[in-house]
């Protein structure tokens, strides 16, 4: 069946550092992607949604300048975490959607940790 | 912000049937019930939806009330790789670009 995944699945970095998620549509082409993150005992919090070829929107409190999302292909988003510190180390997880109403996916997650 | 409330925590024995109720009294017509559950460190998975009649799949079975005001998710026999995270959404079924937004959830311990 249709998958969605991520890369890296885990990173560490330094703070100050930028890091990059990237989330694919395996055999789907993926029109709009959801971007999720997760602190650790708390549910997911939805950060943006982008629709390929168009900007993203960011949900209120999400600082756009800071999580660089990027939806330039129907089978990628990619997500960067521009100048990180330890407080935005997290579970980040895509949702990717497609043409076909059973074309909704999540992906594994990718867990930050920013020293 | 979510429009359902679930109980913070159950458990439930091994080989047991678990039975997770979840509330969403101010459902409207056209949303569907959707839950999803969540294993430690993964993303969410999809279980099963439905809107006014009961559904089973090879997962779980959902019991929805005739007012739609309450449903019940029901995993007949219950393994320890059941332990998760289990999301109770009312959305709009088939709408592929609508955001879900996730409640806090049930934790589910299957206990050996």
């Amino acid at each position: 069946g249709a998958v969605v995944s991520q890369h890296p699945s885990w990173v560490i970095c330094k703070s100050g550092t930028s890091v990059k998620i990237e989330c694919r549509s395996l055999d789907f082409q993926a029109t709009t992607m959801f971007w999720y993150r997760q602190f650790p005992k708390q549910s997911l919090m939805l950060m943006a949604t982008s629709n390929e070829g168009s900007k993203a929107t960011y949900e209120q409190g999400v600082e756009k300048d800071k999580f660089l999302i990027n939806h330039a292909s129907l089978t990628l988003s990619t997500l960067t975490v521009t100048s990180a510190h330890p407080e935005d180390s997290s579970f980040y997880i895509c949702r990717a959607t497609g043409q076909g109403a059973n074309e909704q996916f999540f992906g594994p997650g990718t867990r930050l940790t920013v020293l | 912000d979510a429009k359902t409330t679930q109980p913070p925590s159950m458990d439930c024995a091994e080989g047991r049937a678990a039975n997770l109720p979840c509330n969403h009294s101010t459902i409207s017509g056209n949303e569907y019930v959707y839950w999803y559950r969540q294993i430690h460190s993964q993303g969410p998975q999809y279980i099963i939806h439905g809107l006014k009649n009961n559904e089973t799949n090879e997962m779980a079975s959902l019991i929805i009330t005739e007012d739609r005001k309450s449903s019940t998710l029901i995993l007949p026999h219950a393994t320890l790789r059941d332990t998760a995270v289990y999301y109770c959404i009312v959305r709009v079924a088939g709408f592929r670009d609508d955001k879900i937004i996730f409640g806090k959830g049930t934790r589910l311990h299957i206990l050996p």
